[in-house]
């Protein structure tokens, strides 16, 4: 079965610093994924997502993420923190090749510090 | 507006209750999506709707949960015999259906608390 694992469940930042939220998969084949982000009281936004071709993915808000196969990993990185960048931070994977339903994982928290 | 939209926002209810949550999905979605997510977890999938029918439901937890899409917009998440552990935020989501990469759109979540 496939999994998402989110490194850290809170990740703490100075204003103007890099954000990493670091995310890592379990699939034999690579899987089209996902981040989220999750503001108080309101749904879940797609930020970005990696389904084929290039694999260093540019979203909203600043936000991109690179896939690396030989690392199972799909990390989302913005080069300058915002108070507004804090949240709850989804990352997802969803197998290639038909199926319709993510996997998410447990998510992370960004703190911005002023 | 033009989102999904989940009522109520908040559900208290006591054990062994009935309850009905309802999403109304965009406009001209054919797919539809109910997660749950408990304290400090990731959505995790429930149900999936492509139309009136449901493609997949093998993520309910047991035979208390129930969902319907009887005319192919709104869906009713129905819940019996709820229990402590049924308290989460259930999410529910909506897409165009036209594909494994279709973005799935959020609404902001009910949330159930059981007594």
């Amino acid at each position: 079965a496939q999994s998402v694992t989110q490194l850290g469940s809170h990740v703490s930042v100075s204003e103007g610093a890099l954000v990493l939220l670091r995310c890592n998969y379990s699939s034999s084949v690579p899987p089209y994924l996902f981040w989220y982000v999750q503001y108080p009281n309101q749904g879940l936004q797609l930020l970005l997502k990696y389904t084929t071709g290039a694999t260093l993915v540019k979203g909203i808000n600043g936000f991109e993420a690179e896939f690396k196969k030989s690392e199972t990993s799909f990390h989302l990185t913005k080069p300058s923190a915002h108070m507004s960048d804090a949240a709850e931070y989804f990352c997802a994977a969803k197998p290639s090749g038909g199926s319709y339903i993510p996997t998410f994982g447990r998510g992370t928290s960004l703190i911005v510090h002023p | 507006g033009a989102g999904v939209s989940q009522t109520p926002s908040n559900k208290v209810t006591e054990k062994g209750k009935y309850v009905e949550l309802r999403c109304d999905p965009i406009s001209g979605h054919t797919a539809l999506y109910w997660y749950r997510q408990s304290l400090g977890q990731g959505p995790e999938f429930l149900i999936y709707f492509q139309g009136t029918g449901a493609a997949d439901d093998s993520g309910l937890p047991n035979d208390r949960f129930f969902a319907v899409r009887p005319e192919g917009s709104v869906s009713t998440l129905k819940i019996q015999r709820t229990e402590r552990g049924d308290s989460a935020v259930y999410l529910c989501a909506s897409s165009w259906g036209q594909g494994d990469t279709d973005t799935q759109y959020f609404g902001p979540g009910t949330r159930l608390t059981v007594l």
